[in-house]
């Protein structure tokens, strides 16, 4: 499985965009990137999924460049909810160990 | 109203003592998964399942066991072989997908549960 590199935690303010870049340099071709978000004594929560270019929901873009050895999920307008831990994993799921690696995920401080 | 679930939230238990936490899931689900999560740390991965009757060994199973006798449940036991049972233990399931087209599978997690081993 790719490893990925995140930074370790990040602070911005209410109302501000987000973005939290990774690393995954060992990317393979049929590896999907995936983004999870975890509240303090909860289980992590499904955010956004992509293969390359950018993906779009209601509550964040994934943004991957061609070369796709990174990645960088933006949460726009962020609020003081978004507080929280967010993982990026790298994964090939249509074969083999279907489960995900987390890494330490990147801590998100959102202040007023 | 679908979704997963583990009991209990709390568990307190001595040291050398087994005990077997619930997961169940309505969501017809084929895969399910069992994660370890230390504080400040991420999720590493214990057992998983597939398929009813087979489950394979993560990334730390040793001191741990499982079974997957119904689509819906897959219990965990912490045993008293495991070092260091105390920490937040996390249920997941997925619908398992073929094929590139349909990307990864989504896991969805439980509330988990909290193990203290005094």
């Amino acid at each position: 499985l790719a490893k990925t590199t995140q930074p370790i935690s990040m602070d911005s303010y209410e109302g501000q965009e987000v973005n939290i870049t990774c690393s995954h340099n060992n990317i393979a071709t049929n590896d999907y990137i995936t983004w999870y978000q975890q509240f303090p004594s909860q289980g992590p929560r499904f955010i956004i999924q992509g293969y390359k270019t950018k993906v779009t929901n209601e509550v964040a873009s994934l943004f991957i460049p061609a070369d796709r050895k990174s990645s960088t999920l933006s949460l726009p307008r962020v609020s003081l909810s978004d507080t929280a831990v967010y993982y990026c994993l790298v994964g090939r799921m249509d074969t083999g160990r279907r489960a995900l690696t987390f890494g330490s995920g990147t801590r998100l401080q959102v202040q007023p | 109203d679908g979704g997963i679930t583990q009991s209990p939230k709390y568990l307190f238990r001595k040291e050398g003592q087994n005990v077997t936490l619930s997961c169940e899931q309505n969501l017809n689900h084929d895969a399910m998964y069992w994660y370890r999560q230390d504080p400040g740390q991420g999720l590493r991965l214990i057992y998983y399942s597939q398929i009813v009757n087979d489950f394979q060994k993560g990334d730390i199973a040793e001191g741990y066991s499982v079974s997957r006798e119904k689509k819906e449940s897959f219990p965990l036991t912490v045993t008293s072989a495991q070092k260091n049972p105390t920490a937040f233990y996390l249920c997941a399931s997925s619908l398992l997908s073929g094929g590139r087209a349909t990307g990864t599978d989504t896991q969805y997690f439980g509330p988990g549960t909290r193990l203290t081993v005094l």
